[in-house]
């Protein structure tokens, strides 16, 4: 079974600067998804970014961006430029290829990020 | 509005009680998901529809837990003789296979029902 950790329950970072949230999966399989979303306190889970494992490129969309390493299984975010609607739980997750037909996301316990203004 | 919607977002009943769920995925997604989030925790799958058709259940799905999709639109979620361990926040999510609205095969989530048991 595929498990996902997020080893840091909450970071905090000074608005403005740069901070990066860990991600580490566990598969047997070569070809999957992974992702980051974002849950806002009392809103719901919006995707913030996610990745193929089978394009060596690392994903970027704006001021988010990923470190994807397939041969260490692991996924961080980095978020530039930090701002006050940043605040949230970052969740990492995992999905099997759409080859296999369930595609049922598997998460990780999530990183509480505190913008400090 | 062309996003999940779920109703009710807020739900509190006693225990035994049963209480039901309406997911309403973004038009033309034909898969349907349902997660159940815990305080702390990140979302668990329970089940999992393509069309109107129920291809997986997790084992978090016990014998109170019914899911529907009828002609592969919307979903319901009932749970029969709640109990408190049953108070979480219900979250559907939809997704295209193939064409469809938004990133293929990258599922969008509703708000939610956060349930109560008293």
């Amino acid at each position: 079974a595929q498990t996902v950790t997020q080893s840091q329950p909450e970071m905090s970072v000074q608005e403005a600067e740069t901070v990066t949230l860990s991600c580490t999966y566990d598969t047997s399989e070569s070809d999957y998804y992974l992702f980051w979303y974002k849950q806002p306190p009392s809103r719901q889970m919006i995707l913030v970014i996610r990745q193929e494992a089978y394009k060596q490129q690392n994903a970027t969309e704006n001021r988010f961006s990923v470190n994807f390493q397939k041969a260490a299984k692991s996924f961080s975010l980095k978020i530039s430029d930090s701002q006050l609607g940043d605040a949230a739980m970052y969740f990492c997750a995992y999905r099997r290829s759409a080859n296999f037909g369930n595609e049922k996301l598997t998460f990780g316990t999530g990183t509480r990020l505190t913008i400090i203004p | 509005d062309t996003g999940v919607s779920q109703d009710p977002r807020h739900k509190i009943t006693k225990r035994g009680q049963n209480v039901t769920f309406r997911c309403d995925p973004i038009s033309e997604h034909n898969r349907l998901y349902w997660y159940r989030q815990t305080l702390g925790q990140g979302p668990e799958f329970l089940t999992y529809f393509q069309n109107e058709a129920q291809l997986e259940k997790s084992r978090l799905l016990s014998d109170r837990f019914s899911a529907e999709r009828p002609k592969g639109s919307f979903s319901t979620l009932e749970i029969q003789r709640t109990e408190q361990g049953d108070s979480a926040m219900y979250l559907c999510a939809s997704s295209a296979l193939g064409q469809g609205k938004g990133i293929r095969d990258t599922q969008y989530f509703g708000p939610g029902t956060r349930l109560t048991v008293l």
